[in-house]
């Protein structure tokens, strides 16, 4: 069975770092590309970032570029998303999500880690 | 970027009814266009991959259909577990785009 546990999710104040964590289980992690997808309250479901199997690939929105960093360590079976400068608007449930070939869905998803920006 | 404009926003029905959801994209995005299901407080669920694929394990009453760049999630023969909200994503390029979702209630 596939399994996505994220952790790392906590209160940070503006302008703050954290790092939000996925361990993966039940699969070949390193045969798929990776994803974090976040939903919030004013945005709904926004993809945020993907990284391929070997560590390249790696894509983020515009939101986020330049203050995010999606890592992954296959050895651990593990993602990471580093996250710098937060402000309110990267308030939300972050997910980890597995996907398929370079276009293709996101087919197994974790329950999700809470991010809070605020003072 | 490519919008996913989803319709309707909501949606009241009953039991045993057939409902369609709506995803028009921007422009094209071949058949890169996956529905999922969430239930409050839980994860997005992959219900159709590739416009029209049935994920495994996913009952025969969800079904997707393509024409250009519109998008239908048909639910026939709505049970009730099937009251969630229903989101299109397009996977064709990044960033990859949500619709923003159709609440479906019982009527």
């Amino acid at each position: 069975e596939v399994q996505l546990v994220e952790s790392g999710g906590g209160l940070v104040q503006p302008g703050g770092s954290l790092t939000v964590s996925c361990e993966a289980s039940g699969f070949n992690f390193n045969e798929y590309y990776m994803h974090w997808v976040r939903q919030t309250p004013g945005k709904g479901l926004e993809w945020v970032s993907r990284i391929a199997w070997n560590g390249g690939g790696i894509d983020y929105a515009a939101s986020v570029k330049g203050r995010f960093t999606i890592s992954r360590d296959n050895a651990k079976s593990s993602l990471h998303l580093q996250m710098t400068s937060l402000n309110r608007d990267d308030t939300g449930l972050y997910y980890c999500a597995r996907g398929g070939p370079v276009a293709g869905p996101l087919d197994n998803w974790g329950q999700g880690t809470l991010v809070i920006v605020s003072s | 970027d490519v919008q996913m404009t989803q319709s309707p926003s909501s949606l009241a029905a009953s039991v045993g009814d057939t409902v369609t959801v709506t995803c028009r994209a921007s422009r094209s995005i071949g058949t890169y266009l996956s529905w999922y299901q969430q239930k409050p407080g839980k994860a997005p669920k992959l219900l159709i991959y590739d416009g029209s694929s049935l994920q495994s394990g996913v009952p025969s009453r969800f079904s997707g259909t393509e024409s250009g760049t519109d998008f239908t999630l048909t639910i026939s023969g709505l049970q009730p577990e099937d009251f969630a909200t229903y989101f299109c994503l397009q996977s064709y390029n990044t960033p990859f785009t949500f619709g923003h979702g159709t609440f479906l209630e019982i009527k």
